[in-house]
């Protein structure tokens, strides 16, 4: 299936900086899903977004769709202990219905 | 409240058996799906669902089973013909139509020995 690129694999980090990632890809993507997923437990939507360009902000994140429609990023500011988990990406294709396409996730560690 | 819900969340059973995970939704959602996850890995497609008595097959379909013979439910069978069964598994549920916000159920951790 179509391949989506996640990075940073994985990240560790102080209390209080900010945290940056990407998902990018060689096709086009009509939707753009972020969520974060804790330990045993199922993924949680963040943010989605839906018109290229599109800036989009919850609380301390904030998500945008690329202009190129090839790539989304996800910024966390000021992170503390609790943003610690996976954050995943998905995408959905301009030819897939509504199947999505997920990134291999990002693991963050967040040091108090 | 409404949600999601898979049972048990963590299932046992010998090699060789099939078993069924549970998911129910109440958010009158159309469309469903499973995924399957592995440590360190995304999520994988196995089947979805996005309207009663009809479904398809995902990316790794082999060795599962589905059936939706209710809009709020979605249980998926895991075979003995499928190779490497222990994993944990996520069903998930969106509205339909322009909607593609996938909702997450709490997952159920299937280890086969």
């Amino acid at each position: 299936g179509q391949q989506l690129n996640q990075s940073p694999q994985s990240m560790f980090i102080q209390e209080g900086e900010d945290v940056s990632m990407n998902c990018t890809s060689s096709s086009i993507f009509n939707t753009w899903l972020w969520y974060k997923q804790d330990p045993g437990e199922g993924p949680v939507l963040l943010i989605a977004l839906y018109k290229a360009g599109e800036l989009t902000s919850n609380g301390r994140l904030t998500a945008q769709f690329g202009i190129t429609r090839k790539d989304s990023f996800l910024n966390i500011s000021a992170s503390i202990p609790s943003d610690v988990g996976i954050y995943f990406c998905a995408g959905l294709l301009e030819t897939s219905g509504s199947r999505l396409t997920f990134g291999e996730g990002t693991q963050l560690t967040v040091n108090p | 409240d409404g949600g999601i819900t898979q049972s048990p969340k963590y299932l046992f059973r010998k090699e060789g058996q099939n078993v069924t995970l549970s998911c129910e939704q109440n958010l009158n959602h159309d469309a469903m799906y499973w995924y399957r996850q592995d440590p360190g890995q995304g999520l994988r497609l196995i089947y979805y669902s996005q309207i009663v008595n009809d479904f398809q097959k995902g990316d790794i379909a082999e060795g599962y089973s589905v059936s939706r013979e209710k809009k709020e439910s979605f249980p998926l069978t895991v075979t003995s013909a499928q190779k490497n069964p222990t994993a944990f598994y996520l069903c998930a549920s969106t509205p339909g139509g322009t909607i593609y916000e996938q909702y997450f159920g709490p997952g159920t951790r299937l280890t086969v020995t």
